[in-house]
C-alpha cells in the first residue's frame, strides 16, 4: 500500500534554533518528493522538490533531504522565525497525474 | 495562489442541502482537482478531472459529483449535504506536459471551509 509517513506530529521551537522533520515513504513507482508549507487558513506552497536522482535541495533557510534507497527524506529550517510556524506536507507523486500521496503534515510552531 | 481561485470562501449549510463549490484557474492547466482535508488526514482526493468532460472518482467520491464544461472551471457539488462533509476544500491545478522536476506539480487554491449544520 502507497503510504507517507511524517513525524513528529507536532513540534514547539524557540525562535532562532533549527529543527528537522521527517518523512517515510513507501510509494512505488516514485516520481519525485515535495515538501510544502501550508500557512493556516491557506493553501500548501511547494517548498522543495527532489527527483530519485538528488538527495538534497534547498529554498533560503529550508534544505530537504532524500535517501530513495530507504525511502526516506527530511526538511531542516535553519535559524527558524515565528513566519516558519505554519504545517509542513510530505508529498509522494508516483508516475502519473492523479498519483499523488500525502503525508499528515507535521505542526510547527516557533515560538519567541 | 498561482492563480487558482476558489468559491465561496466560507460556507455555512444545512443538512441536506445541494452545495456548489466553484474552482477557478487562469493557467490554462489540464488537470485539476477537488480535495478534502481534515484534521488527522492527509489531504484525500475527492475527484480529478484530465480535461473538459473528464472526470473520474478519487478515494473518497461518495456522496460527491463534478464537472468541468470548460477549461478553467471545476465545479464541485454535494447532492446531499451531511454533516461528515463538514471539512476544507481545496483545489489543485497540474500540468504534466511539463519535463523534468515541474512534472505533476500541483498548485493549490485558497481553499473553502464548508460546515454543514
Amino acid at each position: 500500500k502507497n503510504q507517507v509517513e511524517q513525524s513528529p506530529q507536532s513540534l514547539i521551537i524557540l525562535e532562532g534554533k533549527n529543527c528537522t522533520l521527517q518523512c517515510n515513504y513507501t510509494v512505488s513507482p516514485f516520481s519525485n518528493l515535495r515538501w510544502y508549507k501550508q500557512d493556516t487558513g491557506r493553501g500548501p506552497v511547494s517548498l522543495t522538490i527532489m527527483t530519485f536522482s538528488e538527495n538534497t535541495k534547498s529554498n533560503g533557510r529550508y534544505t530537504a533531504t532524500l535517501d530513495a534507497d530507504t525511502k526516506q527524506s527530511s526538511l531542516h529550517i535553519t535559524a527558524s522565525q515565528l513566519s516558519d510556524s505554519a504545517s509542513y506536507i510530505c508529498v509522494v507523486s508516483g508516475s502519473t497525474f492523479n498519483q499523488f500521496y500525502f503525508g499528515t503534515g507535521t505542526s510547527l510552531t516557533v515560538i519567541p | 495562489d498561482a492563480g487558482i481561485t476558489q468559491s465561496p470562501r466560507h460556507k455555512v449549510t444545512e443538512t441536506g442541502t445541494p452545495v456548489t463549490l466553484r474552482c477557478h484557474q487562469t493557467e490554462n492547466h489540464r488537470y485539476m482537482y477537488w480535495y478534502r482535508q481534515d484534521p488527522g488526514h492527509g489531504l484525500r482526493l475527492i475527484h480529478y478531472s484530465y480535461g473538459v468532460k473528464d472526470t473520474d472518482k478519487g478515494e473518497v467520491s461518495d456522496g460527491y459529483s463534478v464537472s468541468r464544461s470548460k477549461t478553467e472551471d471545476f465545479l464541485l457539488t454535494l447532492e446531499s449535504a451531511t454533516s461528515s462533509q463538514t471539512s476544507v476544500y481545496f483545489c489543485a491545478i497540474s500540468e504534466s506536459n511539463l519535463l523534468g522536476v515541474g512534472r505533476n506539480e500541483q498548485f493549490f487554491g485558497p481553499g473553502t471551509r464548508l460546515t454543514v449544520l
